[in-house]
């Protein structure tokens, strides 16, 4: 079974401050991994995905991630944050295709003005 | 397109209330999920429907019934809830290619108070 962590419950990064948001995962199989970012009392808003292909990948908002295979990683990197980048980020990851996403446990990223 | 509609956006009901969550997507997506959400946690995987058959049910109480009247929805009847059921629920869609899923869509959920 595939496992995804998290390690930073919360992150606070000053405005225009570049910012990581640290995503690993444990899998024995080939997965597909995702970051999400929610908004307060919003549903989940897909930033990015790895499906296979270049092992950097941009999204929406600025975001970037590199999948990293020999250190199981998908950080989340952005250069310069603003005020309305503050939210709950979710990194997932699903078995090769299988219809079931695994969740992290979120990391919320707070911007200080 | 990628929007996934929900409704109602706000529900309050009683113990003893019947209602129904509904979940509409028309990007052609084969596999559709329910997951239910509480504060500050990320979402939990209720049922997912797979060519409008149930294919997983993560032994979800009984009190919640899904439904997939067709490929374009989704619903959740409820009966008899209780207050720890109170939570934000997250309606999602998938496409399929080959057989093989990618990104899910999420629609802006449902926040249900049981009282």
């Amino acid at each position: 079974a595939q496992s995804v962590t998290q390690l930073d419950s919360q992150v606070p990064v000053f405005e225009e401050a570049p910012v990581e948001l640290r995503c690993n995962y444990s899998s024995s199989v080939s997965v597909y991994l995702f970051w999400y970012v929610q908004y307060p009392n919003q549903g989940l808003q897909l930033l990015l995905k790895y499906l296979s292909g270049s092992t950097l990948v941009k999204g929406i908002n600025g975001f970037e991630a590199e999948f990293n295979k020999s250190q199981t990683s998908f950080h989340l990197r952005k250069p310069s944050v603003h005020i309305s980048d503050t939210a709950e980020y979710f990194c997932a990851v699903s078995i090769f295709g299988n219809e079931k996403l695994t969740f992290g446990t979120g990391t919320r990223l707070t911007i200080i003005p | 397109d990628t929007e996934v509609t929900q409704t109602p956006k706000h529900l309050v009901m009683g113990m003893t209330n019947k209602k129904s969550l509904k979940c509409e997507q028309h990007m052609g997506h084969r596999a559709m999920y329910w997951y239910k959400q509480k504060a500050k946690k990320p979402p939990e995987l209720m049922f997912v429907y797979s060519y409008e058959k149930l294919s997983i049910n993560e032994s979800v109480p009984s009190r919640f019934s899904p439904e997939c009247p067709n490929s374009s929805l989704l619903n959740l009847h409820l009966h008899a809830l209780q207050p720890e059921d109170s939570a934000l629920y997250l309606c999602a869609s998938s496409q399929d290619t080959s057989g093989r899923f990618y990104e899910q869509y999420f629609g802006p959920g449902t926040r249900l108070t049981v009282t």
